[in-house]
C-alpha cells in the first residue's frame, strides 16, 4: 500500500534563506509524485510533479524537487525564500493516477 | 479557462441531517475526485467519478455517496451526519490519465 511521511510538520526559516521540506514515500509499483500548496482558507495548488524522466522536476514560484528511487524520496527546495511562501505543503502520491495520498502536511512559516 | 468551483463555501448541519455539496470540474476535464481534509490533516480521499460511474472509493462508508453529471459536474452527498464529518471538502478534476488534478477551494462543513 501506498503511503507518504511528511519528516517536519512545521519548518521555521527568515526570508531570503533556502529551505527544504521533507518527503519520502513507499509503494510496490511506480509512482507519480506530487507536491501542493494551501494558502489559509484555500484549496490545494499544484506547485510541481514528477511522472517520468528527468528526475530533478521545476516547478512555480521558484519551487523544484528531485526524485530519488533508490531513497524513495521527493523532497522540495527552493534556493532563497519570500514572505508570500508561507503556507501548508503537501506531497503526495499516486498509482495509475486513480487516487492521490497525501502526507499530513508541512507548515513553512516564513520571518522577516 | 475556468478552474475547478464548489458550492457552497461554508455549511452548518446538525448531526443527522443530509449534506449535498456541488463541484464544477474544469473545462475539459472528464473525472472528478473528492477528499476530506479534516483540521491539522492531509486531505483523504473519497471516491473518484470517470463517465458518471464511480472510480475508485476511499475508506469511507457507504453514506458517503456522489454523483457525476453528463456536463462533468458533480455532487457530493453526505447521510446521517456526525460530528467527525466536519472538513474541508475538495472536489479536483482531472482529464483522463490524471497528470495533476486542479482543486476547488473547498467547502467547509460544520457538524453541530
Amino acid at each position: 500500500a501506498q503511503s507518504v511521511t511528511q519528516l517536519d510538520s512545521q519548518v521555521p526559516v527568515f526570508e531570503e534563506a533556502p529551505v527544504e521540506l521533507r518527503c519520502n514515500y513507499s509503494s510496490s509499483v511506480s509512482v507519480y509524485l506530487f507536491w501542493y500548496v494551501q494558502y489559509p482558507n484555500q484549496g490545494l495548488q499544484l506547485l510541481l510533479k514528477y511522472l517520468s524522466g528527468s528526475t530533478l522536476v521545476k516547478g512555480i514560484n521558484g519551487f523544484e524537487a528531485e526524485f530519488n528511487k533508490s531513497q524513495t524520496s521527493f523532497h522540495l527546495r527552493k534556493p532563497s525564500v519570500h514572505i508570500s511562501d508561507t503556507a501548508e505543503y503537501f506531497c503526495a502520491v499516486s498509482e495509475y493516477t486513480d487516487k492521490l495520498i497525501f502526507g499530513t502536511g508541512t507548515r513553512l512559516q516564513v520571518f522577516p | 479557462e475556468t478552474g475547478v468551483t464548489q458550492s457552497p463555501t461554508h455549511l452548518i448541519k446538525t448531526r443527522g441531517q443530509q449534506v449535498t455539496l456541488r463541484c464544477s470540474s474544469q473545462s475539459g476535464h472528464n473525472t472528478v475526485s473528492w477528499y476530506q481534509q479534516a483540521l491539522g490533516q492531509g486531505p483523504q480521499f473519497i471516491f473518484q467519478y470517470y463517465r458518471e460511474e464511480e472510480n475508485g472509493r476511499g475508506n469511507f462508508p457507504p453514506r458517503f455517496s456522489g454523483l457525476q453529471f453528463p456536463n462533468y459536474s458533480s455532487e457530493l452527498n453526505v447521510n446521517a451526519l456526525e460530528l467527525d464529518d466536519s472538513a474541508l471538502y475538495l472536489c479536483a478534476s482531472s482529464t483522463t490519465g490524471g497528470y495533476g488534478y486542479t482543486f476547488g477551494s473547498g467547502t467547509r462543513l460544520t457538524v453541530v
